[in-house]
């Protein structure tokens, strides 16, 4: 049964913690997303990965940061740089990096402070 | 500044009749448009797309049509269910470098029984 995990559902941060955020899929797409959602907001990306070893900036990247070591894998890091980081973060996933393909996503993680 | 808008934050109609989202764009490098459904504490879902070779696009119950000159487009849902209130993304994405969808900011659609 193919589908992107993210962990964990919820997750509370203290002042100047980072916290790191997980997001795994078995679909064997190449490329995967990082986006953030706030109130009345759209999805705003943070980053993307198109191949493994690769990743690129988003809309939002400051106090964020990714590896894609594996492809199934695309971990995103919320560090203390990041002032206001209470939002419901997305991870996507799709065949490739074309417009065109669909995204699928996980059920998200919501971020909260302490 | 806004590529992708979606102006209207919700829509209430009743079941069985029309519910139409209307999504506006600004970038003229975009040439395809997805619609994204989304339930409270889930993730969207994908749910029907369109190319900008097209004006029309039909599945099920559900019908995007696309107005390049206006950049315009709207999703139609026919008829509507109580189970598809939901958030309503709308987004776009084209060639050239603009190839990560952008996304609007959603409608938020209510079915009444």
């Amino acid at each position: 049964d193919g589908g992107i995990t993210q962990s964990p559902k919820y997750l509370f941060r203290k002042e100047g913690q980072n916290v790191t955020l997980s997001c795994e899929q078995n679909l064997n797409h190449d490329a995967m997303y990082w986006y953030r959602q706030d109130p009345g907001q759209g999805l705003r990306l943070i980053y993307y990965s198109q191949i493994v070893n690769d990743f690129q900036k988003g809309d939002i990247a400051e106090g964020y940061s990714v590896s894609r070591e594996k492809k199934e894998s695309f971990p995103l890091t919320v560090t203390s740089a990041q002032k206001n980081p209470t939002a419901f973060y997305l991870c996507a996933s799709s065949i490739s990096g074309q417009g065109s393909q669909p995204q699928h996503f996980g059920d998200g993680t919501r971020l909260s402070i302490l | 500044d806004q590529q992708v808008k979606q102006n209207s934050p919700s829509l209430s109609v009743q079941e069985g009749r029309i519910s139409i989202l209307n999504c506006d764009y600004t970038n003229s490098m975009f040439d395809y448009f997805l619609w994204y459904k989304k339930y409270p504490a889930e993730g969207p879902t994908f749910l029907i797309s369109i190319s900008s070779i097209k004006d029309k696009n039909e599945d099920g119950r559900f019908t995007v049509f696309l107005n390049k000159s206006a950049k315009h487009l709207s999703l139609h849902i026919v008829p509507s269910q109580p189970g598809d209130s939901a958030v309503y993304f709308c987004a776009a994405s084209g060639t050239g470098g603009s190839y990560i969808p952008t996304f609007g900011r959603g409608t938020s659609l209510i079915v009444h029984p």
